[in-house]
């Protein structure tokens, strides 16, 4: 699976967006990228996943670049409560296995 | 539905002691895993089941043991609990685990410490 570089820690303001950027420059064709998230303490939640196109739910929005060496989660009003350990992932499509770096710690400030 | 169960939730083993993480699903998902997450750090992936009856290593293997009697059921053996094993332990489910951009749901965690 392809390796991940995130930035450590971020910072927002409640209710403005936030933004995770993601790198990964040696993602192959058949990875999808995947948003994972720990609020302290808890199991990893899933966010969302994609391929080759944008995606949106009702969390969050994923952006990948056109050469899909990069990502960026999109959390449209953050609140006190998006404030976790978010972490991005890409893997096959086979095999569930998952590759966990060390994520970005994200604190929303109020 | 109950999604990933685990227990115990907290737990103080003396080293040399053993015991079993349960690790129980109601989603009927195929594959199953146990990571271990040390302070600061990523989870890190223990063994891992694609079906009953099939168990393959992970990351970080050595001092653990699973088995896959049943589709819902995936325990963790620690044989003989050292310091080194106090961690958190979190199981996770998938359905279809050669499904193309399928999901893994996580357990709300187990935490092991070993005096």
């Amino acid at each position: 699976d392809a390796k991940t570089t995130q930035p450590p820690s971020m910072d927002c303001a409640e209710g403005r967006a936030a933004n995770l950027p993601c790198n990964h420059s040696t993602i192959s064709g058949n990875e999808y990228v995947y948003w994972y998230r720990q609020i302290h303490s808890q199991g990893p939640q899933y966010i969302i996943h994609g391929l080759k196109n944008n995606e949106t739910n009702e969390m969050a929005s994923l952006i990948i670049t056109e050469d899909r060496k990069s990502s960026t989660l999109i959390l449209p009003h953050a609140t006190l409560r998006d404030t976790a350990v978010y972490y991005c992932i890409v893997k096959e499509t086979s095999g569930s296995r998952l590759t966990f770096g060390e994520g970005t710690q994200l604190t929303v400030n109020p | 539905n109950a999604g990933v169960t685990q227990t115990p939730k907290f737990q103080v083993l003396k080293t040399g002691q053993s015991m079993t993480l349960q690790c129980a699903q109601d989603m009927n998902h195929e594959y199953m895993s146990w990571y271990r997450q040390d302070p600061g750090m990523g989870l890190r992936l223990i063994h891992y089941s694609v079906g009953a009856g099939i168990t393959d290593q992970g990351e970080v293997p050595n001092g653990y043991n699973v088995s896959r009697s049943t589709t819902e059921d995936f325990p963790l053996r620690l044989l003989s609990a050292a310091p080194s094993q106090t961690s958190v332990y979190f199981c996770a489910s998938s359905y279809g685990w050669q499904v193309a951009g399928n999901t893994i749901y996580f357990g709300e965690g187990s935490w092991l410490t070993v005096v």
